[in-house]
């Protein structure tokens, strides 16, 4: 258990629906990751957040949008879903400060299946 | 172009025998180097890391990973797998000054045959 939660496991939904998956990062970290991982495009980075504020932002699209809360969980927003966005997705935290360069800890993923 | 490779995308090996996994990058300086192992069904897990210092690195269930700069290389190694090692590994690198953010190779799924 790395100490990362995520939320639902599962989710199935239709094309065009709008979607939220949500994250808890480890106690203390003050930095989340999104990742997704897919048959044809592998594991791929996402978006960063840091305390609240995005921080690096990776191939994610437009229909696509995170946050990160107050009390440091964060939320991925995925909007007018098609089929290829059938994924894993993966949230991750980081212990240190913005620039440090400690591990990542993965939490156990959401499986996304969009009919 | 910056990228991370793993050749082998499936590698069959019986229990007991030893096990290499290799991971070669392609970036003008020498990033920080991890490998993670996936499950089924499961999230990624570090088995270890590598950010400076002595080449050879040991890690968790036994793992170790060597860096060689010359090679752009970081393979990944066990001198004994069990069944449970049967997973798909992933190596992942941190550019320097890349952010933090982690760019993946595509995965060498392990069978291992009893």
């Amino acid at each position: 258990d790395s100490g990362v939660t995520q939320t639902p496991k599962h989710l199935i939904t239709a094309t065009g629906q709008r979607v939220t998956l949500r994250c808890s990062p480890r106690s203390g970290d003050l930095s989340v990751y999104w990742y997704q991982q897919s048959l044809d495009q592998g594991l791929q980075f996402l978006i960063h957040y840091y305390n609240g504020e995005e921080r690096a932002k990776g191939n994610i699209l437009e229909r696509f949008s995170a946050q990160q809360f107050p009390d440091l969980h964060s939320e991925l927003n995925l909007s007018s879903l098609e089929l290829g966005d059938s994924a894993l997705y993966f949230c991750a935290s980081r212990a240190g400060g913005a620039g440090s360069y400690n591990e990542q800890f993965f939490g156990p993923g959401t499986r996304l299946t969009v009919l | 172009a910056q990228s991370v490779t793993q050749p082998d995308i499936h590698i069959t090996v019986s229990e007991g025998a030893s096990l290499e996994l290799r991971c070669n990058y392609s970036y003008g300086a020498t990033p920080y180097l991890f490998w993670y192992v996936q499950s089924p069904g499961q999230g990624l897990q570090l088995l270890l890391k590598y950010f400076s210092g002595d080449t050879l690195v040991q890690g968790i269930k036994g793992f170790e990973a060597e860096f060689k700069r010359s090679q752009s290389s970081f393979n990944l190694r066990k001198p004994s797998v069990h069944w449970s090692d049967a997973a798909e590994y992933f190596c992942a690198v941190v550019p320097s000054g890349a952010g933090n953010k982690l760019t993946f190779g595509g995965g060498t799924r392990v069978l291992v045959k009893p």
